[in-house]
């Protein structure tokens, strides 16, 4: 079992839309919880942490649900710039921060 | 540096050559990390530094993969007689102490023949 799953996907969706990607993750010992986004050939970039009180960065809403094990990450009114790769990151403890990527949510966001 | 430098950005090299891959840090960033990324797939881990020495170099594939780090700066990254399973991007992080978050580089996409 892969230590962080996600649903590959692809997402297509209109301008406008709202999506949700989910998250999930074996190692119950994780501390930390990111999304990060990846355009086409380019590198990962940090979208944004994740907390468990849940946070918010405009359009983007995270939540973390450490019961279940689960991240999610959903982009409201979407925008063509949005069409990305979504990896969800989870950091483990060991002495250092040691991060976990999923393979990536990809999303096209259509006219 | 501004961010952090990988060279060369692309390499072809013929199966069961040596490549040598640069990763510069930001300047005075601690921790570097080295993962590569096959193609459709994700990120895996490969090694982790903490000045010059590697406390966890648990993702290395092969005794044909090794790293070092020099003077807590530059880290390469060499890859003996490569295979063609090799083929990957590889891509440098590195952040500013072991707790912190990653910067990456932009990678040096290999292709092996």
């Amino acid at each position: 079992r892969k230590e962080v799953e996600q649903d590959p996907g692809p997402f297509n969706v209109p301008e406008g839309a709202t999506v949700a990607f989910n998250c999930t993750y074996s190692n119950s010992a994780s501390q930390s919880f990111f999304w990060y986004r990846q355009d086409c050939r380019k590198e990962p970039k940090l979208l944004m942490s994740v907390y468990s009180s849940g946070n918010e960065d405009g359009r983007f809403t995270a939540q973390l649900n450490r019961a279940s094990q689960y991240i999610s990450l959903l982009i409201r009114d979407s925008k063509l710039s949005d069409s990305a790769t979504y990896l969800c990151v989870v950091g483990v403890s060991g002495g250092y921060n040691k991060l976990i990527f999923g393979a990536g949510t990809r999303l096209a966001v259509h006219p | 540096g501004a961010g952090v430098s990988q060279s060369p950005s692309n390499k072809v090299t013929e199966k069961g050559k040596d490549v040598e891959l640069r990763c510069d840090p930001i300047s005075g960033h601690t921790a570097l990390y080295w993962y590569r990324q096959s193609l459709g797939q994700g990120l895996e881990f490969l090694i982790y530094f903490q000045g010059n020495s590697a406390p966890d170099k648990s993702g290395l594939p092969s005794d044909r993969f090794s790293a070092e780090r020099t003077g807590g700066s530059v880290s390469t990254l060499t890859i003996q007689r490569t295979q063609q399973e090799d083929s990957a991007v590889y891509l440098c992080a590195s952040s500013l102490d072991s707790s912190g978050g990653y910067t990456f580089g932009s990678g040096t996409r290999l292709t092996v023949v």
